[in-house]
């Protein structure tokens, strides 16, 4: 069975400062890994994949992630945040085989201050 | 534009009533889910199906019935046996064969009074 944690429930920087996600997976065999954001009172959007090419995945708004498999981690970064980034992000993980869903995590809540 | 499109987007219900929701897409794809979120719980699913004419439970399916008739629509019905429907409810999709990256709709937030 595969499972997320993310750690920090709420995180908060200022603009302009790095943006640090955290994601820990745990899966019997190796992982397809995802980042979703979602605003308010809407549906998810992907940010990024991973799909057992490079560790080093780099996905749309400036934000990208990392597998290490040795730590089963996937955090999410951004190296300078901005306003708008201000939202809910969630990792999420699907087996290699089997069937075809994902599991998500809780939701990091991400606020910016000016 | 191709997407996927959930109705209606706010509902409002008395209790012991059953609500229906709403999921139409026009991406050609093959499976369909819906997934619950509640505040710091994540997203839980509920039910998926990967063709037409078959579906499976997911996590929380208790209180729920769901129907794939046509490959387009997945409608989800929460009957009054769901304790707790007071939720934002998401489907999503996803093309049969792919690494299972979904594709959701704007949601459709349930409140019972």
């Amino acid at each position: 069975a595969q499972s997320v944690t993310q750690l920090g429930s709420h995180v908060s920087v200022s603009e302009g400062a790095l943006v640090l996600l955290r994601c820990n997976y745990s899966s019997s065999v190796p992982p397809y890994l995802f980042w979703y954001v979602q605003y308010p009172n809407k549906g998810l959007q992907l940010l990024l994949k991973y799909t057992s090419a490079a560790t080093l995945v780099k996905g749309i708004n400036g934000f990208e992630a990392e597998f290490k498999k040795s730590e089963t981690s996937f955090h999410l970064t951004k190296p300078s945040a901005h306003m708008s980034d201000a939202a809910e992000y969630f990792c999420a993980v699907r087996a290699l085989q089997g069937a075809q869903k994902l599991v998500f995590g809780q939701g990091t809540r991400l606020t910016i201050n000016p | 534009d191709g997407g996927i499109t959930q109705s209606p987007k706010y509902l409002f219900r008395k209790e012991g009533q059953n609500v229906t929701l709403s999921c139409e897409q026009n991406l050609n794809h093959d499976a369909m889910y819906w997934y619950r979120q509640d505040p710091g719980q994540g997203l839980r699913l509920i039910y998926y199906s990967q063709i037409v004419n078959d579906f499976q439970k997911g996590d929380i399916a208790e209180g729920y019935s769901v129907s794939r008739e046509k490959k387009e629509s997945f409608p989800l019905t929460v009957t009054s046996a769901q304790k707790n429907p007071t939720a934002f409810y998401l489907c999503a999709s996803s093309p049969s064969g792919g690494i299972g990256e979904l594709f959701f709709g704007e949601g459709s937030r349930l409140t019972v009074l």
